[in-house]
């Protein structure tokens, strides 16, 4: 049963960092690119970075290029979004996501983590 | 906004029928699969169509998915108490070399 639990939300002030971790079992980890999407509050879905299946290529939404990065531990199974210089507008519940097939980055999520949230407010 | 366009809201009573429209472009929905999820606030969003029309393993064949030119919709027939959720659409767009998603559509089952 594929399996992702995602830890290391919470409240940081504006400027400040944080790091989202989400671990993975029950699939080949290594054998899968993975993504962050994020969920502001009252708002949809929005893809935010995703890396893959090798961490030979990153890729990251405009919105967060420059302050955020994606990494992943093919040896721990786990993916990790390092968020740095965090803004009001970051605010979200913030989600790992399986891609579907492949260890390039070029399709869509079959598998979700249950969410952690991310509050930027002073 | 999002990229796809959902209507908010859809209702129904338990054993009807609802359809969710999804509406995007050329570079989205035109030339790319359609995906769709339910979610639950609090839990992990479930895959319930890929590939326009696919079910995973476990998904009742109550839920069905299409795809005509830059639209898409669910179909969820038999509606039960439980299938209350929140309902999204995606796609991959070609612009952004990423997923897009729909604003997602509250079902209620009155």
């Amino acid at each position: 049963e594929v399996q992702l639990l995602q830890s290391g939300g919470g409240l940081v002030q504006p400027g400040g960092s944080l790091r989202l971790s989400c671990a993975a079992s029950g699939f080949t980890f290594s054998s899968f690119a993975m993504s962050w999407v994020r969920q502001a509050p009252g708002k949809g879905l929005e893809w935010v970075s995703a890396i893959s299946g090798s961490s030979g290529s990153t890729h990251y939404a405009d919105s967060v290029k420059g302050r955020f990065t994606i990494s992943r531990d093919n040896s721990k199974t786990t993916l990790y979004l390092q968020m740095n210089s965090l803004r009001a507008e970051d605010t979200a519940v913030y989600f790992c996501a399986k891609q579907e097939y492949g260890g390039n980055w070029g399709a869509l999520s079959d598998y979700w983590g249950q969410g952690t949230l991310v509050t930027v407010s002073s | 906004q999002s990229v796809l366009t959902q209507p908010p809201s859809a209702s129904g009573t338990p054993g009807q029928g609802v359809t969710v429209s999804c509406s995007g472009s050329s570079f989205n929905i035109g030339r790319n699969y359609v995906y769709w999820y339910r979610h639950l606030p609090g839990t992990a969003p479930k895959l319930l169509i890929y590939k326009n029309d696919q079910r995973p393993s476990g998904v009742p064949d109550r839920f069905s998915g299409s795809k005509s030119g830059t639209s898409a919709s669910l179909a969820i027939s038999g509606l039960r108490s439980e299938d209350e959720a929140d309902y999204y659409c995606a796609a991959w767009d070609d612009t952004l070399s990423g997923p897009v998603f729909g604003g997602g559509t509250k079902l209620t089952v009155l």
